[in-house]
């Protein structure tokens, strides 16, 4: 099972207009970080934020770290037809094969 | 700055067939990681070297392995091909400290079919 669930699983919204998605996850974590994958660019990092972190920020980015919740999330301010694509968490699992595991993704769609 | 580059980006073949897949990583980056990724099952990870080890191992059988070269360049193989194997798969290069604690960066990965 995944390790990072993100919900929800498909977001639909105006240009303009903020998207908030979020991650939940099992076990504890040294990081967790979100990536972004359209058929343009493939698969790309947007932020690594650590589990003694709270909050970070890059450009139109937020992430919120609770690790007493287990949970993470992205918020993307005044989104634009460009941010259309599917946002993924990733965190590592507990244990010694330790490797990142990936949510299903949450797909959004920005509507000019 | 070259950024990782996977050949081929598609290739089909027939069940029990083998194929090696190549990426080359970006340069000063030792650490390559391989993913699949399919519709349903989403990203999955497979393998990931650092200096030609194998520094972990993802939950795939015997059939997939990979290496890694002194120049950090990696393959992974896939023999005896099966049609669940049909997939996109990534790989992805980061420094050092490897997937769990950098910023990886991705190839535009190889499509298999597998007829």
């Amino acid at each position: 099972s995944q390790q990072g669930e993100e919900d929800p699983q498909a977001l639909s919204i105006q240009e303009g207009e903020n998207a908030t998605m979020n991650c939940s996850y099992k076990t504890s974590i040294n990081n967790l970080q979100w990536y972004r994958q359209n058929s343009g660019r493939g698969l790309v990092h947007l932020i690594l934020i650590r589990s003694n972190e709270r909050e970070k920020h890059s450009g139109r980015l937020r992430v919120t770290l609770d690790t007493s919740k287990k949970s993470s999330s992205l918020l993307i301010t005044a989104s634009r037809a460009a941010d259309t694509a599917s946002y993924f968490c990733a965190t590592s699992n507990a244990g010694n094969n330790r490797k990142l595991i990936w949510g299903l993704g949450t797909s959004l769609a920005v509507n000019p | 700055k070259a950024g990782v580059t996977q050949t081929p980006r598609y290739l089909i073949k027939t069940r029990g067939q083998q194929v090696t897949l190549s990426c080359s990583p970006i340069s000063g980056h030792r650490s390559v990681s391989w993913y699949q990724q399919t519709p349903g099952q989403g990203l999955q990870f497979l393998f990931e070297y650092f200096s030609e080890t194998q520094r972990n191992k993802g939950n795939f059988p015997g059939r997939f392995s990979g290496r890694q070269f002194s120049n950090s360049r990696s393959e992974m193989n896939v023999s005896t091909l099966e049609l669940g194997d049909s997939a996109l798969y990534l790989c992805a290069s980061s420094w050092g400290g490897g997937s769990l604690y950098n910023e990886q960066f991705f190839g535009p990965g190889t499509r298999l079919t597998v007829l």
